[in-house]
């Protein structure tokens, strides 16, 4: 099974830039994603890494290390329409995801 | 419609009725998934559907019950449910499993705010 920990919430300001840690232990890697989720809505696929490094979409970036167990989503110029819930999920050899618990990050004006 | 939707978008109901959660996809996607969401947890893995067929039921009791008669709809059956069954239950799709290559992300629906009186 797959034990997965992020911080459950994060407060940043308007334009700054924000890191949301992500550590997992599992029994079959196959991949990590992050998904944003608004208040009330549907989880929104974000990112993907199965690969160690840094993986850039615009503002948001993924870093993975294996070898750690480790993953983040940084979030760089923050925007009030960031305020959300991120959730980590991490993928066994059976395509079955395990999600974390979700860090709900706020942004401040 | 695009996406993912789903039917009812709330729903209440006691602990002796039976009702139904529909859920349909729009993506030419083959593998469709159920999990629950309850307030401070993470996303619950139910039930998993490759091709119609269940490939995941993750330990999920008999009061729920889904079925999936082609690759684009999928149902859950719900009877006899308990007060902490209230939740908001999520469908998602992604590429079939085993598909070399893929990154499978799933792409959710808004879910069915469940509430069990």
């Amino acid at each position: 099974g797959q034990n997965i920990d992020q911080p459950t919430e994060m407060t940043a300001t308007e334009g700054a830039i924000v890191q949301i840690n992500c550590t997992y232990q599992t029994s079959g890697f196959n991949g990590l994603f992050w998904y944003q989720q608004h208040a009330g809505e549907a989880p929104t696929f974000l990112s993907y890494n199965v690969l160690d490094g840094l993986e850039e979409k615009g503002r948001f970036s993924s870093f993975l290390s294996r070898s750690k167990g480790y993953s983040y989503l940084l979030l760089k110029e923050l925007q009030m329409k960031d305020s959300a819930s991120y959730l980590c999920a991490v993928r066994d050899q059976h395509y079955k995801l395990s999600f974390g618990a979700g860090t709900t990050v706020t942004v401040r004006a | 419609e695009t996406g993912v939707t789903q039917t009812p978008r709330h729903l209440v109901m006691g602990m002796t009725n039976k009702k139904s959660l529909k859920c349909e996809q729009h993506l030419g996607h083959n593998a469709m998934y159920w999990y629950k969401q309850s307030a401070k947890k993470p996303l619950e893995l139910m039930f998993v559907y490759n091709f119609k067929e269940q490939t995941e039921n993750n330990s999920v009791p008999s009061r729920f019950s889904p079925e999936c008669p082609n690759s684009s709809h999928l149902f859950l059956h719900l009877h006899t449910l308990q007060p902490e069954d209230s939740a908001l239950y999520l469908c998602a799709s992604s590429q079939e499993l085993g598909l070399a290559g893929g990154t499978y992300e799933q792409y959710f629906g808004p879910g069915t705010r469940l509430t069990v009186t």
